[in-house]
Order: structure tokens, then C-alpha cells, then sequence
């Protein structure tokens, strides 16, 4: 089955700084990568996701990478504010599969 | 309108007992799935159905147990209440299998004392 890894489980920016958290996976039939956002206390909502025939997608200050080749994919916001603060988990899964396959976990303070 | 409800949002209960959490999604999805949230956060699918039927059934104890009485619906039964079942579980819809994105209830947290 798929095996995704996220990295770093803590990360700590001051406000305006960028973030990045990365995840990699392992079944190359993967093709589907979606970001989720957990404040705390509350459920976990998407915010961004990607298709294998994307490299790349922006949404405001936010952006999601894929590099299939790598079998990676990042997350990336732009001019972080505290509300900003929360964790994210990325996720995989393919069109003939049943699940999603989640990351970890990595956990966002934004320093105001 | 709510999407995907859960009840109740939280549960205290002794060790032993038997215990029910419902779901129900208004959004007219064919799969639902429960997650475990455990202290540490991490995510871990427990079942899904598609349909009305059973797809995933992850290694969870068969004190579990899900019922899908229609599309709409996925509860989850707990029996003989243990100390290790305290959490936070989350329901979910997604509108089908594989790539569509999931959309999570407002999770229920149990404390079993």
C-alpha cells in the first residue's frame, strides 16, 4: 500500500516568514494530493489540492508543488499570520483506490 | 446547512460501557469513513463504505463496529469501553471512492475514564 512520510512535525515562523512542510510518497499510482488544515479543536478541512498533471497550484498565499518524478510534494505559504497557525496534513490517493493516505502531521506556530 | 454532523460532540463515559457515535452527511456523497485522532494527532482511517457497503475495515478491534443503515448514515458502535479507545473520531464523505476530497465532521471526543 501507499506509505506517506511529512516533514517536519514542528515548525515554528515569525509572522511574515515563509513555511514549508513537505511529504513524500510511495506508490507511483498516486494522483491525487490533498493539503488539510486542522485548527484546534476543530476538524480538518481542505485548502489546497493537486493532480498528478499539475506541477504546480496557487491559491492566494498558499501553493502546493508536485514533483512526480521525485514522488514529493510540498506546501508553501506565503506571509504567514497567526491565524495561520494549525496543523496540516497531506494526503494521497489514486482513482482505483479507497482511501486516503495521510501524513502525519506537522504542526504550524506562527510568532506573532 | 451542515455538511457532515456528528453527536454527540462529546462523550464521557466508564470503562466497560457500551457506546454509540452517529453520522450523517447531507451532501448526497456515496462513501463515508471514521478516523481516530489520538493525542499525538496522527489520522487513522478505521472504515469506510461505499454505497452502504462495507469497503475498508482498517486492524481496529471487534469491539467496533459501523452501521450504515442508508447512504446518508455511517454510526459507530463501540463495546466493552477501554481506556485506549479515548480519542477524537472524526466522520467522513467524500462523493465517491479515490480521488474526490473528503469532507470531516466536527468530531466526537470521547473520554473513557
Amino acid at each position: 500500500g501507499e506509505n506517506v512520510e511529512q516533514h517536519p512535525s514542528t515548525l515554528s515562523v515569525q509572522e511574515g516568514d515563509s513555511a514549508v512542510i513537505k511529504c513524500t510518497y510511495s506508490d507511483s499510482a498516486s494522483n491525487y494530493f490533498p493539503w488539510y488544515k486542522q485548527e484546534l479543536g476543530k476538524r480538518p478541512q481542505l485548502i489546497i489540492d493537486i493532480r498528478s498533471n499539475v506541477g504546480e497550484k496557487k491559491d492566494q498565499r498558499i501553493a502546493v508543488t508536485l514533483n512526480k518524478t521525485a514522488k514529493h510534494f510540498s506546501l508553501h505559504i506565503t506571509e504567514t499570520q497567526p491565524e495561520d497557525s494549525a496543523v496540516y496534513f497531506c494526503a494521497a490517493s489514486r482513482n482505483t483506490g479507497n482511501q486516503f493516505y495521510f501524513g502525519t502531521g506537522t504542526s504550524l506556530t506562527v510568532i506573532p | 446547512d451542515t455538511a457532515v454532523s456528528q453527536t454527540p460532540k462529546y462523550l464521557v463515559t466508564q470503562m466497560g460501557n457500551d457506546k454509540s457515535i452517529k453520522c450523517e452527511q447531507n451532501l448526497g456523497h456515496d462513501t463515508m469513513y471514521w478516523y481516530k485522532q489520538d493525542s499525538k494527532k496522527f489520522l487513522k482511517i478505521m472504515f469506510s463504505y461505499n454505497n452502504k457497503e462495507l469497503i475498508i475495515n482498517e486492524t481496529v478491534p471487534n469491539r467496533f463496529s459501523p452501521k450504515s443503515p442508508d447512504k446518508a448514515h455511517l454510526n459507530l458502535h463501540i463495546n466493552s469501553l477501554e481506556l485506549g479507545d479515548s480519542a477524537v473520531y472524526f466522520c467522513a464523505s467524500s462523493l465517491r471512492q479515490g480521488t474526490d476530497t473528503q469532507y470531516f465532521g466536527p468530531g466526537t471526543r470521547l473520554t473513557v475514564l
